[in-house]
């Protein structure tokens, strides 16, 4: 069954750092997603991507923030400049129809 | 505002009995989505169920059925025959519209042999 994919699965860096998360989709999706979610809290929307553009984001995607899709397959969060509550899981999701969203494994960030 | 509310934080339940997870949500949109999630120890968030506000029957996936209730606004997720791997924590989630998706704040579910 195809699955969403996300790489790292952890990853660590220095507060400042620019940091690049990756995620590969379900092949036949058209809606992309990323979400975060704070150790011991609720996932929290940050954006989502369609027809190669952004489509909605939440109050949390600020300039730090930003979202491309450079190929085919891949879809990438780029976090500028990290801070300490940038720590979190992230998770990509895809979606066929914009409805059911399949979540990838997610990428733990953790930033020291 | 709170647009998805579960006031269950933690649950319990016998290993095959059934259990009854709760979501109340809040919008003023006419077309909606609800939709259940699990989230094991190991992090990943699984897919279970979907329930568009204009389906008229609720939403069933194996085990899993939604009590989609309009009229008070509520999305329970009931597990049926319960299994210890059913031990996880449970989201709910509304997405208005075209919009993204908010989540609840989860209950644990834990259950016992």
């Amino acid at each position: 069954e195809p699955e969403v994919t996300q790489t790292p699965s952890h990853q660590v860096t220095q507060m400042g750092q620019e940091v690049i998360l990756r995620c590969v989709p379900i092949s036949n999706h058209l809606y992309f997603y990323w979400y975060r979610q704070i150790l011991g809290q609720k996932v929290e929307f940050l954006v989502s991507f369609y027809n190669n553009e952004i489509s909605e984001k939440s109050e949390i995607f600020d300039d730090q923030f930003s979202v491309e899709r450079p190929d085919g397959s891949n879809f990438t969060l780029k976090i500028r400049s990290t801070k300490l509550e940038d720590s979190a899981m992230y998770f990509c999701a895809s979606s066929r129809d914009g409805y059911e969203q399949y979540f990838g494994p997610g990428t733990r960030l953790t930033v020291t | 505002a709170q647009k998805i509310t579960q006031t269950q934080p933690g649950m319990f339940v016998q290993e095959k009995e059934a259990v009854t997870l709760d979501c109340t949500y809040d919008t003023s949109d006419q077309s909606y989505g609800l939709f259940w999630y699990k989230q094991p120890s190991s992090g990943e968030m699984i897919f279970l169920i979907y329930q568009g506000s204009y389906d008229e029957q609720n939403a069933t996936e194996g085990r899993y059925s939604l009590n989609f209730q309009k009229a008070r606004k509520s999305a329970n997720l009931v597990i049926s025959a319960s299994q210890l791997g059913d031990s996880a924590m449970y989201f709910c989630a509304m997405r208005e519209g075209g919009g993204d998706m908010r989540f609840g704040a989860g209950t644990r579910l834990t259950v016992k042999p």
